[in-house]
């Protein structure tokens, strides 16, 4: 079955700096994929996609890159802000009869002041 | 604008007690989802609906059951609660996925089994 997964539980970075989250993914049953932002006690929040037509996207402050090859891909965060501390989830669409999002177990992102 | 409305958001249970999440959206979105999330773990879909009268499992349906009686609420139920269903839930809502519709969640319902 399809499996997404995170690289690092934890990512704590400068504020202003650039955050990159990774995610990886077991096979190519995924042609869609969103990362969400969760913030303590909130449900999850989209931030962008990516369909496996593409190779990169961008958005405000967010670019997210997708490597079909190694199945891999990253959110990149431009100049991170104290507001941007969450926990952060890569999700990959199966299609198999109707629609269903499959989770990685998410990044914990601190900015450090 | 409701968006995706769960209701209760925080709720304890005996074990064996039962209960029933409900989940609303004003969205007119087909497709509805239950998830479960566990501390340091992403979501776990449920079950899951493609339209009104429909419903199918997700990745851990054991232990619940759920209706889609009307197209705007999609409602997951604990027959008998078990201390390992203590968790976050989360309904999402969503037209279709593939078009670029967003999936919206809503706000999750803690539940403890004790």
């Amino acid at each position: 079955g399809e499996s997404v997964g995170l690289h690092l539980p934890t990512l704590s970075v400068q504020e202003g700096d650039n955050s990159i989250i990774n995610c990886a993914y077991s096979n190519s049953a995924s042609d869609y994929f969103i990362w969400y932002k969760q913030e303590s006690g909130k449900g999850p929040q989209f931030i962008i996609d990516i369909r496996s037509n593409m190779d990169k996207r961008q958005g405000q402050r967010v670019t997210v890159l997708l490597n079909k090859t190694v199945k891999h891909l990253s959110l990149q965060i431009a100049a991170t802000q104290p507001g941007d501390s969450a926990v952060y989830f890569c999700a990959g669409v199966i299609i198999q009869g109707a629609q269903k999002l499959v989770f990685g177990q998410g990044t914990r992102l601190t900015i450090n002041p | 604008n409701a968006g995706v409305t769960q209701t209760p958001k925080f709720r304890v249970l005996k074990t064996g007690q039962s209960m029933t999440l409900l989940c609303a959206q004003d969205m007119n979105h087909e497709y509805m989802y239950w998830y479960r999330q566990d501390p340091g773990m992403g979501l776990r879909l449920i079950h899951y609906s493609v339209g009104e009268g429909t419903t199918a499992k997700g990745e851990v349906p054991d232990g619940y059951n759920v209706s889609r009686l009307k197209k705007q609420n999609f409602l997951l139920g604990l027959e008998s609660a078990a201390p390992s269903q203590t968790s976050v839930y989360f309904c999402a809502s969503s037209y279709n996925i593939l078009s670029g519709n967003t999936i919206y969640f809503g706000e999750g319902s803690w539940l403890t089994v004790v």
